[in-house]
């Protein structure tokens, strides 16, 4: 079974710049969820998504950041424009259904850097 | 003002020993607790969870204790084996689906 696909794996841009971030999910999982990790904050959640409706995007830094899920098999997290601070490791999960309990499983993450 | 704290922010046992990882809570309405092992360049992934109608949980070489009273939460591994060596992160969940990470602890075996 393939996992959750993240890419690009690795972002270089310079501040300013338009940056998009992009997740497949794993088939058949309801919940998908986009997360940072920075050494000062640690993992913290930015928005989920039940059946591709946003249900709590109170994590969302500033009105830069947007998420979408289009449908049940992407979703694009995008910052503009982007700022140095942005710097960090963005992660998206799914879980299989919208039961808190599930197991949420992570993608590899994307490594964004800006400059 | 954080929730969640693993005040270790590294470990290191020996191979064959226990490993016991801790995480301590302020929130007494979290419901539902977890464990997720992270290797680098890799995203986190699940290991255990418990309830908080448990008190313990089991699986393997991984228990789970719970202490609500004390709002602590541990992970002991025994044996401690080389490819546990990773970072932990303890996870709590209250009501909906956020879930609240702790800032994690670097797990080292050494042989």
């Amino acid at each position: 079974d393939a996992g959750v696909i993240q890419s690009p794996r690795h972002e270089v841009t310079e501040m300013g710049q338009e940056v998009t971030l992009r997740c497949k999910p794993i088939s058949g999982h309801n919940s998908l969820f986009w997360y940072r990790q920075t050494m000062m904050r640690g993992l913290e959640l930015l928005i989920y998504f039940n059946n591709n409706v946003p249900i709590d995007d109170s994590g969302m830094p500033e009105d830069r950041f947007s998420a979408k899920m289009p449908n049940a098999s992407f979703s694009t997290l995008k910052i503009q424009p982007s700022e140095p601070r942005d710097s960090a490791v963005y992660f998206c999960a799914s879980s299989p259904r919208t039961d808190s309990r599930q197991p949420q499983h992570f993608g590899d993450g994307t490594r964004l850097s800006i400059l | 003002d954080q929730q969640v704290k693993q005040n270790s922010p590294s470990l290191s046992v020996q191979e064959g020993r226990i490993s016991i990882l801790n995480c301590d809570y302020t929130n007494s309405m979290f419901d539902y607790f977890l464990w997720y092992k992270k290797y680098p360049a890799e995203g986190p992934t699940f290991l255990i969870s418990i309830s908080s109608i448990k008190d313990k949980n089991e699986d393997g070489r991984f228990t789970v204790f719970l202490n609500k009273s004390a709002k602590h939460l541990s992970l002991h591994i025994v044996p401690s084996q080389p490819g546990d060596s990773a970072v932990y992160f303890c996870a709590l969940i209250q009501g909906a689906q956020k879930l609240v990470f702790g800032q994690g602890t670097r797990l080292t075996i050494n042989p």
